[in-house]
């Protein structure tokens, strides 16, 4: 079966500091990745996606990036860190195709300081 | 460009109770719909997906939920809740277009009552 692992669970960084999440996707060949936010109260927002190796589709200008350097790994970075990037930050996968169904992974809770 | 509408922010049912949590939608063509569920602090649970034919489309635990084409709607519901259905619900369309993501809805806090 397929799985989906997100790390680190929490993480706590200064404002101005870099940043590195990583995702990853067991049991599935070439999946669609996503990163998404999850702010307090605002549903979730669509950040990057990928169909495919270092194929990445940007939803939102923001001072973050993602990469996806294997079929099954998603990255997601940043340079500086700001204050308005604390949330919580959920990877997630389907199935080649469109319209399939989502994955989640359990997230990952950003706080800057 | 869809849009997904969650009127409900919180809701408070009683356990044992009937639930319904709605949704409605706003997309051209025919939509791809979801229900998701999050526990505090976790990811989310796919609960529920239609995609085309019958509008009630059964899900995990119990859930079920109807298409309705002319009030754009997607409601979940559940015949007798139980206190660990206490979670956010969130409904979700496809694009339709491409691989990008869902659009969701700002969902539904469900809060159980002993």
């Amino acid at each position: 079966s397929q799985t989906i692992h997100q790390w680190p669970a929490t993480l706590v960084q200064p404002v101005g500091s870099p940043l590195s999440l990583e995702c990853t996707v067991e049991g599935t060949s070439n999946p669609n990745l996503y990163w998404y936010r999850q702010a307090a109260g605002r549903g979730l927002q669509l950040l990057f996606y990928s169909v495919g190796i270092g194929q990445i589709s940007s939803e939102v200008p923001q001072n973050l990036s993602a990469s996806r350097p294997q079929d099954r790994q998603f990255i997601l970075s940043s340079k500086k860190l700001l204050l308005s990037d604390s949330g919580f930050y959920l990877c997630a996968w389907s199935v080649t195709g469109t319209n399939q169904p989502q994955h989640f992974g359990d997230g990952t809770r950003l706080s800057i300081l | 460009a869809q849009s997904v509408t969650q009127p409900d922010i919180h809701i408070t049912v009683s356990e044992g109770a009937s639930l319904e949590l709605r949704c409605n939608y706003s997309y051209g063509a025919t939509p791809y719909l979801f229900w998701y569920v999050q526990s505090p602090g976790q990811g989310l649970q796919l609960l529920l997906k239609y995609f085309s034919g019958d509008t009630l489309v059964q899900g995990i635990k119990g859930f079920e939920a109807e298409f309705k084409r002319s009030q754009s709607s997607f409601n979940l519901r559940k015949p007798s809740v139980h206190w660990s259905d206490a979670a956010e619900y969130f409904c979700a369309v496809a694009s339709g277009g491409g691989a990008d993501g869902l659009t969701f809805g700002k969902g539904t806090h469900l809060i159980i009552q002993p």
